[in-house]
């Protein structure tokens, strides 16, 4: 079945340090695949997309990588601070479809200072 | 400012009885979503809605029910019959992300409902 999963739970890096988060898919058909970012007691928000046919893209401090042949996502965080700590989900999008989204189980990020 | 409000924030149940969470939005988004999340995971979808007057099962729907009266307001119902109703819930809509094609989710801060 369709599955957005993360490999590992959870990621201890030191502040100034580049943080890796990574992502398995195995629905080939989507059209997008988006990154959130959940603090402590809030709701998610959106940090950066990348769709299917982009290898790479580029935000403030973020970069999202993809790679289709193995189904696999990661988001880069460059010069991690302290308040990048948070859950971290990827998700798929199906382009403009009201279909479900479908999130994987979170990667919890702790910043050491 | 634009954005999704739930209420309330904290909520407290006592067995055998349902609640109603509130969530409005002045997105002008179309879809709208709930999501339950527990301790240390993922987001599970329970209902979502396309339009007005629609809505659609999630993944674990038993136990909950909402209506779509109006587009800016999509109101869950956690009922009786709900068996682990303590949770931490999510309401959000979709719409189309600044610079980008992608139709992505805009949060509420969430509703957390325990049941004594």
């Amino acid at each position: 079945g369709e599955s957005v999963g993360l490999h590992l739970p959870t990621l201890s890096v030191q502040e100034g340090d580049n943080s890796i988060i990574n992502c398995a898919y195995s629905n080939s058909a989507s059209d997008y695949f988006i990154w959130y970012k959940q603090e402590s007691g809030k709701g998610p928000q959106f940090i950066i997309d990348i769709r299917s046919n982009m290898d790479k893209r580029q935000g403030q401090r973020v970069t999202v990588l993809l790679n289709k042949t193995v189904k696999h996502l990661s988001l880069q965080i460059a010069a991690t601070q302290p308040g990048d700590s948070a859950v971290y989900f990827c998700a798929e999008n199906k382009g403009t479809s009201y279909d479900k989204v479908i999130f994987g189980p979170g990667t919890s990020l702790s910043v050491i200072p | 400012d634009g954005g999704i409000t739930q209420s309330p924030k904290y909520l407290f149940r006592k067995e055998g009885q349902n609640v109603t969470l509130s969530c409005e939005q002045n997105l002008n988004h179309d879809a709208m979503y709930w999501y339950r999340q527990d301790p240390g995971q993922g987001l599970r979808l329970i209902y979502y809605s396309q339009i007005v007057n629609d809505f659609q099962k999630g993944d674990i729907a038993e136990g909950y029910s909402v209506s779509r009266e109006k587009k800016e307001s999509f109101p869950l119902t956690v009922t009786s019959a709900q068996k682990n109703p303590t949770a931490f819930y999510l309401c959000a809509s979709r719409g189309l992300a600044v610079n980008s094609g992608a139709n992505v989710l805009t949060f509420g801060a969430g509703s957390r409902l325990t049941v004594l």
